[in-house]
This record gives structure tokens, C-alpha cells and sequence, in this order.
């Protein structure tokens, strides 16, 4: 699993509230990404980083914000929940060896009533 | 990225080869054929890759046609474990690049015991 973890793994949350999801790699791996996946979509990538402090959106950014402050982990944070934003969120990370070989954390399922 | 057309679904007995197709007649020159699969509630999982020749991994086979326009993945001996969305994706090897996959809708492999 290349040492991803996500937290929280579920998250139930009210519209219009903060809500803060966290990728965490033991790794010192470089580039870090986050998407979500909808029922019947594939994976749609929100937001990137190439390094500390060093962030770029994805195809669906809107809504949401992240930051790094340190390598080993990525934050994405969803400034004001709404119920478009309930999804099953994949953090991941490109390990280098094989180009485009990502490696994907095990998610987190959030629920925006 | 060049756009890739998959079949829904597919079924398979299990200790038969599986064999999934993914057409990309739009593909570049630059641009490799990768294939990942999600297991149910789990992150996508890198399977292979390639350019223009065949290959094979631990994992499955990956046959590319002559003109690059199609592809086959093989997994040689299908098990319960198998069943799972398999996507195909096309894009260029940019290894020292930070953007994200595009996942399509993948196919649907359930494989019959």
C-alpha cells in the first residue's frame, strides 16, 4: 500500500460546515494527489502537489482547497460542505520507479447531509 | 490524453483467461497504455503498462495491436479475486510530470465460479 493512509475513513457531516480529510505517506514520496469517485464515474482529480507548498488544481477543484506543509502529508479541505461534495475521496501518491504508476489509499467516505 | 472505449462489463470462469479490450484509435505517438483495477471499495491498483510491444508482468499480459489502436489485457488464469472495474488509460510517460490519471468508466469484470 506503498504506506498511505487516509483519515477519517467515514465522515458523516451537516451542508455548509468545514471538513478536513488527511493523506499521510511514510515514503517521502514527491507528488501527492487527491480525487473522488462518484457511483457510476471513474476517479476525477481535484487537486496535486509536486512538493512542500507546492500545490496545482485538478479537473474538479472548485469547492475545495488543499496545502502541504510538509511532504509526509496533504490535506484537502472542503471550506463550506455541500451535498454535490458527498463522495468516496482516494488520495494517492507516484511512487517514480514506473511512470504514471500511482499508488492509492484505501479512501475516505464522506456524507454531506 | 487520447480517449479509450471500453466494454461495461464482462464475465468469465473462473481459471479462464480473461481477456479485456480497450480501443484507443486516437492515441499518439508519446502516448502508453495503462491499465489499473479497483476492487470493490478499494483504491485503483497499477496492473501494466506498455508502448508499442507486448508485456508481461506477474500480473497479466498486456497485447498491443500493431497500429497502437487497440489493446487486449490478459489475466492467464482468472480467480474469484480478479472481479473487479479495470481501467484503461492512455496518456504520456511523464515521469518527472505531477498531473493526475483520467479514469474512465473501466469495464466491469465479474468472473463466475
Amino acid at each position: 500500500d506503498a504506506g498511505i493512509t487516509q483519515s477519517p475513513r467515514h465522515k458523516v457531516t451537516e451542508t455548509g460546515t468545514p471538513v478536513t480529510l488527511r493523506c499521510h505517506q511514510t515514503e517521502n514520496h514527491r507528488y501527492m494527489y487527491w480525487y473522488r469517485q462518484d457511483p457510476g464515474h471513474g476517479l476525477r482529480l481535484i487537486h496535486y502537489s509536486y512538493g512542500v507548498k507546492d500545490t496545482d488544481k485538478g479537473e474538479v477543484s472548485d469547492g475545495y482547497s488543499v496545502s502541504r506543509s510538509k511532504t509526509e502529508d496533504f490535506l484537502l479541505t472542503l471550506e463550506s460542505a455541500t451535498s454535490s461534495q458527498t463522495s468516496v475521496y482516494f488520495c494517492a501518491i507516484k511512487e517514480g520507479r514506473v511512470k504514471n504508476e500511482q499508488f492509492f489509499g484505501p479512501g475516505t467516505r464522506l456524507t454531506v447531509l | 490524453d487520447a480517449k479509450t472505449t471500453q466494454p461495461t462489463s464482462m464475465d468469465c470462469a473462473e481459471g479462464r483467461a480473461a481477456n479485456l479490450p480497450c480501443n484507443h484509435s486516437t492515441i499518439s505517438g508519446n502516448e502508453y497504455v495503462y491499465w489499473y483495477r479497483q476492487i470493490h471499495s478499494q483504491g485503483p491498483q497499477y496492473i501494466i503498462h506498455g508502448l508499442k510491444n507486448n508485456e508481461t508482468n506477474e500480473m497479466a499480459s498486456l497485447i498491443i495491436t500493431e497500429d497502437r489502436k487497440s489493446s487486449t489485457l490478459i489475466l492467464p488464469h482468472a480467480t474469484l479475486r480478479d472481479t473487479a472495474v479495470y481501467y484503461c488509460i492512455v496518456r504520456v510517460a511523464t515521469g518527472g510530470g505531477a498531473d493526475g490519471l483520467t479514469f474512465g468508466k473501466g469495464t466491469h469484470l465479474i468472473i463466475q465460479p
